[in-house]
């Protein structure tokens, strides 16, 4: 067990439809990493924020946002879902920011189906 | 840009040999090199990583790497495979942080192995 947390395990959508995913990071971890694994793609980043703030984006669709709350906990918000939004995310979590040396720690995922 | 290439969809073993997973890395700057690993239905675990020092590297599940800057290659390996060693390995490269930006993880595109009895 990583100790990070995500919510739902799996979740089946519509398209066009709106969905939220949620992840808690290890206990005393500012930074959570979200990244998106499917078939075609592979893993891929789409964002980080660092103790609430929005620190680097990677290959997120503007249909898809993300916030961090005080508490840490992190919210990952995809809209106007299509099929090809079907995907495991992860979130990730490190320490710090920046250091280059920090292991990130990933949570088991959300599945997410888009029929 | 950083990357990393897994030359291996997958790598069969039988049980009780010797396994290696293949990694090679393109990077400007320090290699800081990681290996996760993912079994069915789960989410990905960390093995090890290289950031600096010796070049065997030593992690979890008995699992080592060892990191060849001249062959710009961090292959995984295992005196001893088991079944339960059967899961989707994944090479990773942190990218180089960018002003205030951290670095992400750039992944490989994984190698199945499979540890046959």
């Amino acid at each position: 067990d990583s100790g990070v947390t995500q919510t739902p395990k799996h979740l089946i959508t519509a398209t066009g439809q709106r969905v939220t995913l949620r992840c808690s990071p290890r206990s005393g971890d500012l930074s959570v990493y979200w990244y998106q694994q499917s078939l075609d793609q592979g893993l891929q980043f789409l964002i980080q924020y660092y103790n609430g703030e929005e620190r680097a984006k990677g290959n997120i669709l503007e249909r898809f946002s993300a916030q961090q709350f005080p508490d840490l906990h992190s919210e990952l918000n995809l809209s106007s879902l299509e099929l090809g939004d079907s995907a495991l995310y992860f979130c990730a979590s490190s320490p710090r920011g920046r250091a280059s040396t920090d292991t990130q720690y990933f949570g088991p995922g959300t599945r997410l189906t888009v029929l | 840009a950083q990357s990393v290439a897994q030359p291996e969809d997958q790598v069969n073993v039988a049980e009780g040999n010797p396994l290696t997973v293949k990694c090679t890395y393109s990077v400007s700057g320090n290699p800081y090199l990681f290996w996760y690993v993912q079994y069915p239905n789960r989410g990905l675990q960390f093995l090890l990583k290289y950031i600096t020092g010796d070049n065997l590297v030593k992690g979890s599940y008995g699992f080592e790497a060892e990191f060849n800057k001249s062959q710009t290659s961090f292959h995984l390996k295992k005196p001893s495979a088991l079944v339960s060693d059967s899961a989707l390995y994944f090479c990773a490269v942190r990218d180089v942080p960018q002003g205030n930006q951290g670095g992400k993880l750039i992944f490989g595109q994984g190698t199945e192995l499979s540890v046959k009895p």
